[in-house]
């Protein structure tokens, strides 16, 4: 079965400093990934997807940039952190081909900028 | 552009009781999938149920079930015997097959099961 993972599980940071988020999906191959933020209260808001190795799309312009380094692998950062960044960062997986396939969610961090 | 409106900010509900949590949406793609999410306190997202716009059936999943109404655009979830640890967020949500990669959210209703 699929599992996907998400470290660090709380971060928390002073404004300025630097972000790596890290997400790893297992027991698939070649999955649709993705990046989604949800602020205290309220519904997710997808801030990248990426459809393959290198393939990154972006939806929301802001500080933060996302990688996908390993098939199975995805990556949060940011060079310099803003207070607006706080908030619980979320990744999810679907298998690629359908459109309306699935998202998968992974347990999520919390991240507070101080 | 899509949208998902949810109106029960929160909702309770007596144990063993039914429930039936409302979603509206708003697409004009003619395919699109509907979800429903439910978030416990520990933030994790679990699926519970999909729905396909083509799909003629109610789809069902144990105790989970989804009221789709397609003409008024409407898509339910109805859970039924409800046990404390139902209590949870639970999250509407749509793909459209344009913008198929994004996921659109409501904004959720917070379900209190009652002992």
């Amino acid at each position: 079965s699929q599992t996907i993972h998400q470290w660090p599980a709380t971060l928390v940071q002073p404004v300025g400093s630097p972000l790596s988020l890290e997400c790893t999906v297992e027991g698939t191959s070649n999955p649709n990934l993705y990046w989604y933020r949800q602020a205290a209260g309220r519904g997710l808001q997808l801030l990248f997807y990426s459809v393959g190795i290198g393939q990154i799309s972006s939806e929301v312009p802001q500080n933060l940039s996302a990688s996908r380094p390993q098939d199975r692998q995805f990556i949060l950062s940011s060079k310099k952190l803003l207070l607006s960044d706080s908030g619980f960062y979320l990744c999810a997986w679907s298998p690629s081909g359908g459109v309306l396939e699935t998202q998968y969610f992974g347990p999520g961090t919390r991240l507070l900028v101080l | 552009a899509q949208k998902i409106t949810q109106t029960q900010p929160g909702m309770f509900v007596q144990e063993k009781e039914a429930v039936t949590l409302d979603c509206t949406y708003d697409t004009s793609d003619q395919s699109y999938g509907l979800f429903w999410y439910k978030q416990p306190s520990s933030g994790e997202m679990i699926f519970l149920i999909y729905q396909g716009s083509y799909d003629e059936q109610n789809a069902t999943e144990g105790r989970y079930s989804l009221n789709f109404q397609k003409a008024r655009k409407s898509a339910n979830l109805v859970i039924s015997a409800s046990q404390l640890g139902d209590s949870a967020m639970y999250f509407c949500a749509m793909r459209a097959s344009r913008g198929a990669n994004n996921l659109f959210f409501g904004t959720g209703t917070r379900l209190t099961v009652i002992p």
